[in-house]
């Protein structure tokens, strides 16, 4: 597609519940990224994938956690057991590997644990 | 990757020229100094970025110093619409891991 698309873009959810979040990359693009804002903060980096690898793990910040990516394309961010403070904006990022042109960043899906 | 400061906030008048700094004081030798912008709730937008040159695009201008310790960002005629949250990170031009953001500058252009 011509942008990165994430659905949902929005997800309510309730306490103890899991979700997936799902990240549609540029096509083409090798590299993906994690990313979560929570209200009135900066990013917090959360993954990163070099196809369907995940070389950089260190910002996922606990087991309930988890993402992987397929066909070197589509990624799925699944976070188990929510809890209120992973209410954030989830965002997802692309780039071409090696180009250095930047992350193009998806509008990011909202998660509201209620 | 290199840290970055920037100041919390800034005004620009619409129309002016807004320059935004940046210090990356530790910066290393192959690290780049990128630029993005995030309007509110919108995710981030690349602007931007540059080894040791200065830089230009259709968005704005990088002016890096020649000890690459700091750079400025330029939008040369700014627009109430330029209004968001600038963010300065360097990091090495490859795919060779996450970026790290800092808390970037808030700058409000006002009419």
């Amino acid at each position: 597609g011509a942008g990165v698309s994430q659905s949902p873009s929005n997800k309510v959810t309730e306490k103890g519940k899991d979700v997936e979040l799902r990240c549609d990359p540029i096509s083409g693009h090798t590299a993906l990224y994690w990313y979560r804002q929570s209200l009135g903060q900066g990013l917090e980096f959360l993954i990163y994938f070099q196809g369907n690898s995940a070389p950089d793990k260190s910002g996922l910040p606990s087991d309930r956690f988890s993402a992987e990516r397929t066909g070197g394309s589509v990624s799925t961010l699944t976070i188990q057991r929510t809890q209120q403070e992973d209410s954030a904006v989830y965002l997802c990022a692309s780039s071409i590997s090696g180009t250095g042109v930047g992350y193009t960043f998806g509008s990011g899906t909202r998660l509201t644990v209620v | 990757d290199a840290k970055t400061t920037q100041p919390p906030s800034m005004d620009c008048a619409e129309g002016r020229a807004a320059n935004l700094p940046c210090n990356h004081s530790t910066i290393s030798g192959n690290e780049y100094v990128y630029w993005y912008r995030q309007i509110h709730s919108q995710g981030p937008q690349y602007i931007i970025h540059g080894l040791k040159n200065n830089e230009t695009n259709e968005m704005a201008s990088l002016i890096i110093t020649e000890d690459r310790k700091s750079s400025t960002l330029i939008l040369p005629h700014a627009t109430l619409r330029d209004t968001a949250v600038y963010y300065c990170i360097v990091r090495v031009n490859t795919n060779a891991g996450k970026s790290t953001f800092g808390d970037g500058t808030t700058l409000t252009v006002k009419p």
